[in-house]
């Protein structure tokens, strides 16, 4: 079974730009959940998809958002990016919503705000 | 508001002896707790769990010990190899809400 895919795996944006990170999730698999990793932070979860709906978010401002599309893809975005948002983007997939299960990590996309 | 939190960012183990990395928590609603392991450019991957009824789980060379009046979890590993040199997450969660993460534990196993 093919893992979590996550598209690009490296980036580079400059301030006031947006950003869109891709993630396929393995098959079979309906909840996509997103991540921030930034030295010193660990990792901070920022929303998760079941079923194309949001079920939980985190603590993040609004400029970052995602959907998930019905085949269980899933995009996030982050809008008018600053330099705080330097980070390893993870993807994590699991079977079922809630966090019931244990989660499956992409190899993260390595953004760079300059 | 770090609510997992591992205070040592990095240990050092000789090969074939004890690993321990330790990981602490502050919310009691916790009732899952897990250890990812993760290589360099690579996604963390699920290493063991414990739920909060036990107090211990073994797979192999892991084990976890969780003490719920202390918040306190860890992770044995025994004997370590070198293999094992990885950064160690450990995440506890809610039911239903979400799975909060501390900063890693980067170990190097020493040949």
């Amino acid at each position: 079974k093919a893992g979590v895919t996550q598209t690009p795996r490296y980036l580079i944006k400059t301030r006031g730009q947006q950003v869109t990170l891709s993630c396929s999730p393995i098959s079979g698999h309906r909840s996509v959940s997103w991540y921030q990793q930034t030295p010193g932070q660990g990792l901070q979860f920022l929303f998760e998809y079941f079923s194309e709906t949001q079920r939980n978010k985190g603590n993040f401002p609004g400029r970052f958002s995602g959907r998930q599309f019905s085949n269980s893809r899933s995009e996030m975005n982050v809008s008018t990016l600053e330099l705080g948002d330097s980070a390893l983007y993870l993807c994590a997939s699991s079977p079922g919503a809630g966090f019931t299960y244990e989660q499956y990590f992409g190899p993260g996309t390595r953004l760079t705000v300059t | 508001d770090q609510q997992v939190k591992q205070n040592s960012p990095s240990l050092s183990v000789q090969e074939g002896r004890i690993s321990i990395l330790n990981c602490d928590y502050t919310n009691s609603m916790f009732d899952y707790f897990l250890w990812y392991k993760k290589y360099p450019a690579e996604g963390p991957t699920f290493l063991i769990s414990i739920s909060s009824i036990k107090d211990k789980n073994e797979d192999g060379r892991f084990t976890v010990f969780l003490n719920k009046s202390a918040k306190h979890l860890s992770l044995h590993i025994v004997p370590s190899q070198p293999g094992d040199s990885a950064v160690y997450f450990c995440a506890a969660r809610i039911t239903g809400n979400q799975f909060y993460f501390g900063t890693g534990t980067s170990l190097t196993v020493i040949p």
